[in-house]
């Protein structure tokens, strides 16, 4: 069983659409909780980062953490076409250590 | 532009072969970091180090070896390259801050 679950997708939503990525874990020493977006062939870049439960909002992005359920969520509003990647959720259980991944979700925005 | 280098987008090399990846980063950052990317595998940490002359096995270092000589430069070498590392590897730097990592573009490594 992985420590890290993520919604395999893939996802395909109409433009403008309200488009939810989720990770489940099973580590409760997790304490902080990463978003990356990775484009076809090249490496993800740092979306939102946020530590231990609640919310944190970034234009049309918002990361959510309950770690009551081991649960994050990555909500996107307004979705745009160039959101078009594969989403990796990430966590780790120091500031300074090695993250564990998701396996990601591949995401397409329709204009 | 705060930076992850790697030194080479594409690389194919044969079975057996002795292969150097190589990551620079400008950000002055601690922590640096070994990953392939596998589908269906997603990312797999090879080996981490947080400081100079630091390392530390992750979850799959069997075949590989890793250098960290300077602050801004993280090795990984393939001891004797087989089929079975035909993979994207990921090279990404952090500060101990938990705020997340610096990717570099990749390395897509095929053995022949």
């Amino acid at each position: 069983q992985k420590e890290v679950e993520q919604d395999p997708g893939p996802l395909s939503v109409p433009e403008g659409a309200i488009v939810s990525l989720n990770c489940t874990y099973s580590n409760s020493a997790f304490q902080y909780f990463m978003w990356y977006r990775q484009y076809s062939r090249k490496g993800p870049e740092l979306l939102m980062y946020t530590y231990s439960s609640g919310n944190k909002e970034d234009g049309r992005f918002t990361a959510q953490v309950d770690k009551s359920s081991k649960y994050i969520s990555l909500f996107i509003r307004d979705s745009q076409p160039s959101d078009s990647a594969t989403y990796l959720c990430a966590m780790s259980a120091t500031n300074a250590g090695k993250s564990t991944f998701g396996d990601g979700t591949t995401l397409t925005v329709k204009p | 532009d705060v930076k992850v280098t790697q030194s080479s987008r594409y690389l194919v090399k044969r079975t057996g072969e002795k292969v150097f990846l190589e990551c620079v980063q400008d950000m002055d950052h601690e922590n640096m970091f070994w990953y392939r990317q596998d589908p269906g595998l997603g990312l797999r940490l090879i080996y981490f180090s947080y400081d100079v002359k630091m390392k530390e096995k992750g979850d799959i270092p069997e075949g590989y070896s890793v250098s960290r000589e300077k602050k801004e430069r993280f090795s990984l070498i393939l001891e004797s390259a087989s089929t079975n590392q035909t993979s994207m590897y990921l090279c990404a730097s952090s500060l101990p801050t938990g705020h997340g990592y610096t990717f570099g573009s990749g390395t897509r490594l095929t053995v022949v």
